[in-house]
């Protein structure tokens, strides 16, 4: 059973500290990504990663930051949180070639910043 | 103009209606049309996708494409309560090194008993 697992399904943070969130996948995918979805703006790529230590930036990633160290495991770091992003932040992941239209997503980290 | 356009609802059914959900779609380079579905609090999942025009049929559900009108759209018949959920769809250019579909904002769908 292939799965995608996110560090955390809740999280309340203070506005101005450093969060951490966390992905992990068990199916050797070589393709990871970060979106945020917010009600009325859908899924929104924030960054993505194609192989470890390679980063690209997606349609908003101005606060965020990202490491990819192992293969498996794609993080996604808030450097100063800020109420706006209060939100629900997806971890999906897809294999390279023919079959990369598919993603995997983990269940979500609903982060509520204060 | 939003390269995926898809009305967020929400849309509420009966039990047992036939439901038609749908995108357009902006790009011609468009190859493969998909379809997600989203359970509350939950991460969305693969439901179907297509490659290229016409139907495809898995159970209740049909996904249609119409590459000439830039069109795509999701059926579900007999609709039922455990279909309640939200439907993204995602389309990708294809090609070598493309692999970031675009999504849809969401159909919220209601099925109600």
């Amino acid at each position: 059973d292939v799965k995608v697992t996110q560090s955390s399904r809740y999280l309340v943070k203070r506005t101005g500290e450093k969060v951490f969130l966390e992905c992990v996948q068990d199916m050797d995918h070589e393709n990871m990504f970060w979106y945020r979805q917010d009600p009325g703006l859908g899924l929104r790529l924030i960054y993505f990663s194609y192989d470890v230590k390679m980063k690209e930036k997606g349609d908003i990633p101005e606060g965020y930051s990202v490491s990819r160290e192992k293969k498996e495991r794609f993080s996604l770091i808030l450097e100063s949180a800020s109420t706006n992003q209060t939100s629900m932040y997806l971890c999906a992941s897809s294999q390279s070639g023919g079959a990369s239209y598919e993603q995997y997503f983990g269940p979500g980290t609903r982060l509520t910043v204060t | 103009q939003k390269e995926v356009e898809q009305d967020p609802g929400p849309l509420s059914v009966p039990e047992g209606a036939i439901v038609s959900l749908n995108c357009t779609y902006s790009n011609s380079a468009f190859q493969y049309f998909m379809w997600y579905r989203q359970y509350s609090r939950k991460g969305p999942e693969l439901l179907m996708y297509t490659y290229s025009s016409g139907n495809k049929e898995d159970g209740r559900f049909t996904a249609q494409v119409d590459k000439s009108s830039k069109y795509i759209s999701l059926f579900i018949r007999d609709s039922q309560p455990s279909d309640s959920a939200t439907y993204l769809c995602a389309i990708l250019k294809g090609g070598g090194g493309s692999y970031i579909p675009t999504f849809g904002r969401g159909t919220s769908l209601i099925v109600h008993p």
